[in-house]
């Protein structure tokens, strides 16, 4: 069975400060790794994904990711955070490809001050 | 169309009343996936489709919760005398098979049970 940890539930940061949102996952195989946003009333976004080879992956609206075998995790950031950031965003894994089944974590608002 | 497409947006009903909720994939795409997000969590995933044949029924919490898709396009999710607990964002995402892209999700219907 998988799972996927993401510790807290609200992140907060300054316009232009950096984002780190944190993402642990538990696979039995080696896992597909998702980060989704979503907006108020929008569906989900696929951000970025890791599937195989480079473990640093970068994605939309200037995110990227790192998988970390060793530690279990795909955290999050982003250099410098915009307004237009502010969302709610998910960590998501698979053990069958970017088309099958996913497994959700609860989510982290991120909130932007100006 | 260019999206996946989910109607109703918005459902309000009746406990013990019957809901349908209808999902259209983008054209051509192979897979379909409907999930259920509660307030404040992770969507949950509840069945897929490849084309006509639902090949994973596993997450739908109960025998009051049905899907089809009879020609491998639109799918229909119905819920049976609705309970309270129903009450969630009901989505569809949508993928083409044999791509490592992941897949297309819909904006969701809101589904309030009273």
């Amino acid at each position: 069975a998988q799972s996927v940890t993401q510790l807290g539930s609200h992140v907060s940061v300054s316009e232009g400060a950096l984002v780190l949102l944190r993402c642990n996952y538990s696979s039995s195989v080696p896992p597909y790794l998702f980060w989704y946003v979503q907006y108020p009333n929008q569906g989900l976004q696929l951000l970025l994904k890791y599937t195989t080879g480079a473990t640093l992956v970068k994605g939309i609206n200037g995110f990227e990711a790192e998988f970390k075998k060793s530690e279990t995790s795909f955290h999050l950031t982003k250099p410098s955070a915009h307004m237009s950031d502010a969302a709610e965003y998910f960590c998501a894994v698979s053990d069958s490809g970017a088309n099958s089944k996913l497994t959700f974590g609860k989510g982290i608002t991120l909130s932007v001050r100006p | 169309g260019a999206g996946v497409s989910q109607s109703p947006r918005y459902k309000v009903a009746k406990r013990g009343q019957d809901v349908a909720l209808r999902c259209d994939p983008i054209s051509g795409h192979v897979s379909l996936f409907w999930y259920q997000q509660a307030l404040g969590q992770g969507p949950e995933f509840l069945t897929y489709f490849q084309n006509e044949a639902q090949l994973d029924k596993s997450g739908l919490p109960s025998d009051r919760f049905f899907a089809e898709r009879p020609e491998g396009s639109v799918s229909t999710l119905k819920i049976q005398r609705t309970q309270q607990e129903d009450s969630a964002v009901y989505l569809c995402a949508s993928s083409s098979q044999g791509t490592n892209y992941g897949y297309t999700f819909g904006s969701g219907t809101r589904l309030t049970v009273v």
